[in-house]
């Protein structure tokens, strides 16, 4: 099982960033998928999670309205949009597979990094 | 939202010690309760789930206990390899939510 993060970087207040997670090793499109994200020196947070299909997504209240999670199936791949960047979301956001029989976050990927510019 | 409490929030111990941490949840979640180690720079891994199933490939030294509100993680003999912070996750309802971690150190 491999997850490979990438898409992160430096951003403006206000800007827009789009995160991918490539994913390997497993069969994809019979896992959901999540995204945790962890501030410097900060503890880990939960962003969202999708379900295996898609049609299912969560999200946690501070990003609600602001990021899109979403996947293609076809490409192995989960994607999270992220919209009216606060400096609040500077974090090092992972990407994890969600075994859904568990409900736990079984694998995940070693994180990209978003920062802010001033 | 659930909020969930670990203590301590750091503790030092020496190898071949038993530690104990301890995860209390603001409401019951019955057995949805997650364990993660995080070693420095390194993404979470996933120790016990469930409250109590070591997942697979993690040693035996670790165990989970506890349901409703209250739980534990046990390490039985400290390793030099389990020097990390731990961290507890409800899985009963989103927002899914994570302790604030225990920092495990050196003594």
């Amino acid at each position: 099982v491999q997850l490979l993060e990438s898409g992160g970087g430096l951003v403006q207040p206000g800007g827009s960033l789009r995160l991918s997670c490539a994913a390997s090793g497993f069969p994809f499109s019979n896992y959901a998928l999540g995204w945790v994200r962890q501030a410097p020196g900060k503890g880990l947070e939960w962003v969202s999670s999708i379900h295996a299909s898609g049609s299912t997504t969560y999200y946690t209240e501070s990003v609600q309205g602001r990021f899109t999670i979403s996947r293609d199936n076809s490409k192995n791949t989960l994607y999270l949009h992220m919209n009216s960047l606060r400096a609040e979301d500077t974090a090092l956001y992972y990407c994890a597979r969600n075994r859904i029989q568990d409900d736990c976050f079984d694998f995940w990927g070693r994180g990209t990094l978003v920062t802010f510019s001033s | 939202d659930i909020q969930m409490t670990q203590s301590p929030s750091s503790l030092s111990a020496s190898v071949g010690d038993r530690v104990t941490i301890t995860c209390r949840a603001s409401q019951t979640i019955t057995s949805y309760l997650n364990w993660y180690q995080q070693a420095p720079g390194k993404a979470p891994k996933l120790l016990i789930y469930a409250a109590s199933n070591l997942q697979s490939g993690v040693p035996s030294r670790f165990s989970g206990s506890g349901s409703g509100t209250d739980f534990t993680l046990t390490i039985s003999s400290l390793q030099p390899e389990d020097f990390a912070t731990y961290y507890c996750q409800q899985s009963y309802t989103t927002p899914l939510t994570f302790g604030q971690g225990t920092r495990l150190e050196i003594k």
